[in-house]
């Protein structure tokens, strides 16, 4: 069964701090990975995804991902964090086609100092 | 840019009461989902659907729940004889392929 964990509950940075949101997940087959962020009160808005190829993805918002298939891993990074992006970050992984469910981690809740 | 929308954005209820959430998925999407989470929870998905019947759904998605595309543009969730336990912010979302566009939310309370 897939699964994903994403080990940080809570992070608090201050601005202008790098970032690291950590994502290790559990897949038989080659995974479709992504992150969603939620801001209070809005949706799931997609920031990346990772199909296949370079390893390093980029994002919206100055984020990006990295594949790691030993790790089993997909981290989101962002060099340097703006107070605007404080809110909830999912990882979601999924096959490779479409309509088929996302399994979600928990959430880690980033919280951003001025 | 192109959106889903979802109404109501709140919807309170009583136990045993049904509900109908409603979704629009974006334009020329071909495959629309349902998920819910439940507070402090995951999302979970629910149910996905395609050529107007359900392609997948979890175990969640018991008799209780049905999913309709009524007409070109709506997709919905009804919820027959709701319990406590199905109150949780419901997602609609929609795709070509993947990835997949997520909606606001409509949170659900059942009193």
């Amino acid at each position: 069964a897939q699964s994903v964990t994403q080990p940080d509950i809570h992070i608090t940075v201050s601005e202008g701090a790098s970032l690291e949101l950590r994502c290790n997940y559990s897949y038989g087959a080659t995974p479709y990975l992504f992150w969603y962020v939620q801001s209070p009160g809005q949706g799931l808005q997609l920031l990346l995804k990772y199909f296949s190829g370079d390893t390093l993805v980029q994002g919206i918002k100055g984020f990006e991902a990295e594949f790691k298939r030993s790790q089993s891993s997909f981290n989101l990074r962002k060099p340097s964090v703006h107070w605007s992006d404080a809110a909830e970050y999912f990882c979601a992984v999924g096959p490779n086609n479409a309509g088929n469910m996302l399994t979600f981690g928990g959430g880690t809740r980033l919280m951003v100092k001025p | 840019e192109p959106e889903v929308t979802q109404t109501p954005s709140h919807q309170v209820t009583q136990m045993g009461q049904e509900v109908i959430l409603r979704c629009v998925p974006i334009s020329n999407h071909l495959y629309f989902y349902w998920y819910r989470q439940i507070l402090g929870q995951k999302v979970e998905f629910l149910v996905s659907f395609y050529n107007n019947e359900i392609s997948e759904k979890s175990e969640i998605f018991d008799d209780q729940f049905s999913v309709e595309r009524p007409d070109g543009s709506n997709f919905t969730l009804k919820i027959r004889s709701t319990k406590l336990e199905d109150s949780a912010m419901y997602f609609c979302a929609s795709s070509v392929g993947t990835p997949q566009y997520f909606g606001p939310g409509t949170r659900l309370l059942v009193l």
